[in-house]
């Protein structure tokens, strides 16, 4: 089975760093994905990790640690549109991709 | 078209009807993909079709739920006599191999059938 951790509600103001942990546990790791849903939305793709290590994408970065079961997704440069809700989610070789619950991140002026 | 188009956007019902959800997915997808949110929580897995087949229903939540996918194209998840607790958002998304086979394994999703059992 597989199991994600991550926390349920961020604040941050507005040009400021956040950083959104996700924990995960699976057996046959086969990647790590960001997705972001505004509300009402449907999600979309932020990032994709396989691999360790920190992938860098304009203001948002993800990173990997397989070896603890643990990434993050970095928003830089914070702007009142990024209020949203950030998913994480793994998957197993050959199946479906398993969210997170999500974290909501609050973005303040 | 150009992206996951899903029907109907809004449904309301009725305790103990049946309810016939439908998606169509992007063209040349092979992999498409129900999921179900609940206001204010995550996606919840139910059910993926890899072409016409269904590798994995184990996330469906009772044998009320059923899905079907036709041609490798359009899919529809059916629920038998509705009860309250299955009031959500449906959304389909699909990809173009199963996730994690890609350099990315996007999934593309739909804007999703919110439905309500009264």
């Amino acid at each position: 089975g597989q199991n994600i951790d991550q926390p349920t509600e961020m604040t941050a103001t507005e040009g400021a760093i956040v950083q959104i942990n996700c924990t995960y546990q699976t057996s046959g790791f086969n990647g790590l994905f960001w997705y972001q849903q505004h509300a009402g939305e449907a999600p979309t793709f932020l990032s994709y990790n396989v691999l360790d290590g920190l992938e860098e994408k304009g203001r948002f970065s993800s990173f990997l640690s397989r070896s603890k079961g643990y990434s993050y997704l970095l928003l830089k440069e914070l702007q009142m549109k990024d209020s949203a809700s950030y998913l994480c989610a793994t998957n197993q070789a050959g199946t479906a991709l398993i969210f997170g619950k999500g974290t909501t991140l609050s973005v303040s002026s | 078209g150009a992206g996951v188009s899903q029907s109907p956007s809004n449904k309301v019902t009725e305790k103990g009807k049946d309810v016939e959800l439908r998606c169509d997915p992007i063209s040349g997808h092979t992999a498409l993909y129900w999921y179900r949110q609940s206001l204010g929580q995550g996606l919840e897995f139910l059910i993926y079709f890899q072409g016409n087949s269904a590798p994995d229903k184990s996330g469906l939540p009772s044998d009320r739920f059923s899905a079907e996918r036709t041609g490798g194209s359009v899919s529809t998840l059916t629920i038998q006599r509705t009860q309250q607790e299955d009031s959500a958002v449906y959304l389909c998304a699909s990809s173009l191999g199963l996730a994690g086979a890609l350099d990315t394994g996007e999934l593309f999703f739909g804007e999703g059938s919110r439905l309500t059992v009264l």
